[in-house]
C-alpha cells in the first residue's frame, strides 16, 4: 500500500525559504497534497498538484513534483512566524469495494515547521 | 459558515468507560472519517463512511465502533476505552469520492482531546 514520509522538524528564520519534502511510495495517486495544521486547529488544505503536472505555484507557495523519484516538495518563499505549522503531505489509496476503487488519502506523519524571528 | 464540528473539544475520562465524540458537518458531504494523530505517527484513519449506513475499517478500528443513521452525523463510539486510546481525534468529511482518481479535499474538525487514565 501507499506510504508517504516525511521528515519530522524543520527550523528556519523569518524571510528565508522553508522547503518541506515528501516521498511517497505508490506513484499512481492522480492528485498530491499539503495539508497545513495550526497549533490547536484541524487540518486545512493549503495546495495540490495533479500528476501530470511538475510545479504548481501559489504566491508564497511552491510545488514541486518528481515522479521519477516519487518525491514531493513544498517551498514557501520569505517565511513568517504565522506560517509556524504542521504541514503533512497526502496521497490517495483505493480503498472500499463499493462497485470500484474509492479514494481515501493517506498522510504523512507531518513536519513541524518552526520559524524564528 | 460550512463547517465540521466535534464534541467534546477536551475529554479525561476512566478506563473501561464507555463515550461517544460527536461529528456533525452541515455542507451535505458524503464521506466522513475519523483519525487519530499520536506524536511521531501522524494521522491514522480509524473508520470512514461513504454515505448514510455505509461504513467501514480504517487502519486503526481496533477499540471503536461508529455508526452513520443521518447523512450529517458520524459519531464515534469507545465502549471500553484503555489509557493507548489517549490521542487527539480528528473527524473529516469530503463532498463525494467517486472514484480513485478524483480530487479530494476533506474538512476537518478542530479536534477532540482524549485522555483515559
Amino acid at each position: 500500500g501507499e506510504d508517504v514520509e516525511q521528515s519530522l522538524f524543520l527550523s528556519v528564520r523569518e524571510g528565508d525559504s522553508s522547503v518541506i519534502n515528501c516521498t511517497y511510495t505508490d506513484s499512481s495517486s492522480t492528485y498530491l497534497y499539503w495539508y497545513k495544521q495550526e497549533p490547536g486547529a484541524g487540518l486545512q488544505l493549503l495546495t495540490y498538484i495533479f500528476s501530470n503536472m511538475d510545479m504548481k505555484q501559489d504566491q508564497r507557495l511552491t510545488v514541486l513534483l518528481n515522479k521519477k523519484d516519487k518525491h514531493l516538495s513544498l517551498r514557501i518563499a520569505d517565511t513568517q512566524t504565522g506560517d509556524s505549522a504542521i504541514y503533512f503531505c497526502a496521497g490517495s489509496i483505493p480503498r472500499g469495494n463499493y462497485g470500484g476503487s474509492q479514494g481515501n488519502l493517506i498522510f504523512g506523519k507531518g513536519t513541524k515547521l518552526s520559524v524564528k524571528p | 459558515e460550512a463547517q465540521v464540528t466535534q464534541n467534546p473539544r477536551y475529554l479525561i475520562t476512566v478506563t473501561g468507560k464507555k463515550l461517544t465524540v460527536t461529528c456533525s458537518q452541515n455542507m451535505n458531504h458524503e464521506y466522513m472519517s475519523w483519525y487519530r494523530q499520536d506524536p511521531g505517527l501522524g494521522l491514522r484513519q480509524i473508520y470512514y463512511s461513504m454515505n448514510v449506513e455505509v461504513t467501514d475499517k480504517g487502519d486503526v478500528p481496533e477499540g471503536y465502533k461508529v455508526s452513520r443513521k443521518e447523512k450529517r452525523n458520524f459519531p464515534l463510539i469507545l465502549e471500553s476505552p484503555s489509557p493507548n486510546q489517549t490521542s487527539l481525534y480528528f473527524c473529516a468529511s469530503s463532498p463525494r469520492i467517486t472514484d480513485f482518481g478524483s480530487y479530494n479535499e476533506q474538512f476537518f474538525g478542530p479536534g477532540t482531546r482524549l485522555t483515559v487514565l
